[in-house]
């Protein structure tokens, strides 16, 4: 997968409990994403990261926050998880922005929320 | 509204036969469109890039077509075989803006031996 580690693979947490997921990469990529995939509806971005603390929201940001201390690391925080969340998660690196902007997939996070 | 549109039907096709998926968008101009292939529990893998002023791209047994004025990739697959078996998605830069893709639901293809 690429240089990218995603921990956990898989949680079970409760409705109203803080879930941070990590992503870490190995390849010293610039762009570092965040997507979350259901069925019926596809991969949707949630944030993306442009560089060391620059990061922006995409598609479905709201009840999501993010943070890049570190090229490496890109984390993902639900502050108050809700059974809406429940997802798999799947993070993402990119090495330029332009033209072509192929994205390299870690293995996912299946989260579950009760 | 904007939209990314692949079968959401599974295509079955028999082992050695061409598979054909399909990729429609409205609303955008990209500048190039990304094939990718999923297998259960993994996450996509990049297989083919085809920009604007290319009509065709191939790699190995795989080819993809792009019409900007119809608004529609195909992908095909040739001489498929059991191991072709994923959910192939398409993924567009809609903003052209470099730093962000939007992707397809995924059709899903199984090859039966």
């Amino acid at each position: 997968d690429a240089g990218i580690t995603q921990s956990p693979r898989h949680k079970v947490t409760e409705t109203g409990t803080p879930v941070t997921l990590r992503c870490h990469q190995t390849e010293n990529h610039r762009y570092m994403y965040w997507y979350r995939q259901d069925p019926g509806h596809g991969l949707r971005l949630i944030h993306y990261s442009y560089g060391v603390k620059d990061t922006d929201k995409g598609e479905v940001s709201d009840g999501y926050s993010v943070s890049r201390s570190k090229t490496e690391d890109f984390l993902l925080t639900l502050e108050s998880a809700t059974s809406s969340q429940t997802s798999v998660y799947f993070c993402a690196i990119s090495e330029s922005k332009s033209p072509e902007n192929i994205q390299y997939f870690g293995a996912g996070t299946r989260l579950s929320v009760l | 509204s904007q939209k990314i549109e692949q079968n959401s039907e599974a295509l079955n096709i028999q082992e050695g036969k061409t598979a054909t998926l399909t990729c429609n968008y409205t609303n955008y101009s990209p500048a190039y469109l990304q094939w990718y292939r999923q297998d259960p529990g993994r996450g996509p893998v990049f297989l083919l890039l085809i920009r604007e002023n290319e009509k065709e791209k191939r790699k190995e047994r795989l080819k993809v077509t792009f019409d900007t004025t119809l608004k529609q990739s195909l992908f095909h697959i040739t001489a498929s075989q059991p191991a072709d078996s994923a959910t192939y998605l398409c993924a567009l830069d809609v903003n052209n803006a470099g730093n962000m893709l939007t992707f397809g639901g995924g059709t899903r293809l199984m090859v039966k031996p």
